[in-house]
């Protein structure tokens, strides 16, 4: 089956740093890919979505020079939260999509990536 | 606007059967999407309704009424390791999926 990996699983950092994540589809090619966040006991809230070669398409509310998404290949895309601060800590999970409308195709989720800022 | 409802907690027993609902008002419809989260785990996927009816996949089977935008899906034979969350997300007409808040399934022994 399709699977997504996500690096780090977790990190700690102090306020004001930067995190990078990465995303990557081990055995298909992702011409889209979705990053989600989650806090506790919410649902899933969609950030952003990329497609290769091209600039991500953020959703309202989300700041995209605070949240950087490159996806320069069609296996991995990196989100990027500059000068985090502590109400950044959250559950960030990355999907992927192999088409652009093969709904049947679904999207394939990676392990998440537990951000806690200090 | 869009809306998924789906009940925050339910409670069954281990071997029983649980019926978790989902009601969803989005822009256009493309198909009805099942996920499993465990605690602290990124949500797995478990089934995908675009037509009227029942699709039965092992224990779980999933359901769905276009007309009346509503979806549900059947755990039968309970067991402990499907205590999770189980999240309904429908995808609009833009192949984005809305998501439900989830709902928290607790099984007892």
């Amino acid at each position: 089956g399709a699977v997504v990996s996500q690096h780090p699983s977790w990190v700690i950092c102090k306020s004001g740093t930067s995190v990078k994540i990465e995303c990557r589809s081990l055995d298909f090619q992702a011409t889209t890919m979705f990053w989600y966040r989650q806090f506790p006991k919410q649902s899933l809230m969609l950030m952003a979505t990329s497609n290769e070669g091209s600039k991500a398409t953020y959703e309202q509310g989300v700041e995209k020079d605070k949240f950087l998404i490159n996806h320069a290949s069609l296996t991995l895309s990196t989100l990027t939260v500059t000068s985090a601060h502590p109400e950044d800590s959250s559950f960030y999970i990355c999907s992927a999509r192999v088409g652009w409308r093969e709904v049947t195709d679904t999207q394939y989720f990676g392990p998440g990536t537990r951000l806690t800022v200090l | 606007g869009q809306n998924i409802d789906q009940p925050t907690e339910m409670t069954a027993t281990e071997g029983a059967i649980v019926q978790i609902n989902c009601t969803y008002q989005t822009s256009g419809f493309n198909g009805l999407f099942w996920y499993q989260q465990h605690a602290g785990e990124a949500p797995t996927f478990l089934s995908y309704n675009v037509l009227d009816g029942l699709e039965e996949k092992g224990r779980f089977s999933s359901f769905l009424s276009r007309s009346k935008g509503y979806s549900y899906l059947l755990l039968k034979e309970l067991q402990m390791k499907d205590s999770a969350s189980y999240l309904c997300a429908s995808m609009d007409s833009n192949y984005q999926l809305i998501w439900g808040a989830g709902t928290k399934l607790i099984i007892k022994p």
